[in-house]
């Protein structure tokens, strides 16, 4: 089955610093990848997306690469703001199937960004 | 562009209750998914509805039901409330399709059993 694993967290930074969170999959054929943003009290919201290999997803500064040689798709943002602090999760989807709608998420990452 | 609507946003409810929470989806989109989000264990499928069907059912004991109106809006059931049903319940649209698989949450609906 298909199934996303993401890096241990809590991770916490000083505002500006570089920000890497890491995310593994396994799934059969070619699923989509996406990261979604939590903040407190909220629902989720699409951070980005990548529908195949290789491809780039971008959003307010934050990039994923999807590399399926090594099933990772790692979010990254160059300088992050305290207003980034919020629980990031990293998701799958497999279209058609048993797999309509649903998508599989990680365990979730709580970043906090200090000034 | 109106997003995803849930209601109520909050609810308390007794153990032994039954409830019901309403999703309605972006316009255009005739999916819609249903998600329980606890601390312990994280985002769970519990069922996706297309075009009035259900299309795909997680793992939830059948106390969680769910249905979806020709509009597309959709309601998901919970009866015989336990205390680990306290939670927070997502509903996300999406189009529905193979082609496209992108989904909208909606705020969500924080049940809380007593």
């Amino acid at each position: 089955g298909n199934s996303v694993t993401q890096m241990e967290g809590p991770v916490t930074l000083s505002e500006e610093a570089f920000l890497t969170i890491n995310c593994t999959y396994t799934a059969t054929g070619y699923p989509s990848l996406f990261w979604y943003v939590q903040y407190p009290g909220e629902g989720l919201q699409l951070l980005l997306k990548a529908t195949k290999a290789d491809d780039k997803g971008s959003n307010k500064g934050f990039e994923a690469t999807y590399r399926k040689e090594t099933t990772s798709f790692h979010l990254e943002k160059g300088s992050v703001q305290v207003s980034d602090s919020a629980v990031y999760f990293c998701a799958l989807s497999n279209a058609g199937g048993t797999s309509y709608g649903k998508l599989t998420f990680g365990q979730g990452t709580i970043l906090t960004v200090h000034p | 562009k109106a997003g995803v609507t849930q209601t109520p946003r909050y609810l308390i409810k007794t153990r032994g209750q039954q409830v019901t929470l309403s999703c309605s989806p972006i316009s255009g989109h005739r999916s819609v998914s249903w998600y329980q989000q606890t601390p312990g264990q994280g985002l769970q499928f519990l069922f996706e509805y297309f075009s009035e069907t259900q299309r795909n059912k997680g793992n939830f004991p059948g106390r969680f039901s769910g249905r979806q109106f020709s509009n597309s809006r959709s309601e998901m059931n919970v009866s015989t409330l336990e205390l680990g049903d306290s939670a927070l319940y997502l509903c996300a649209s999406s189009r529905g399709d193979r082609t496209n698989t992108e989904a909208f949450f909606g705020q969500g609906t924080r049940l809380t059993v007593v």
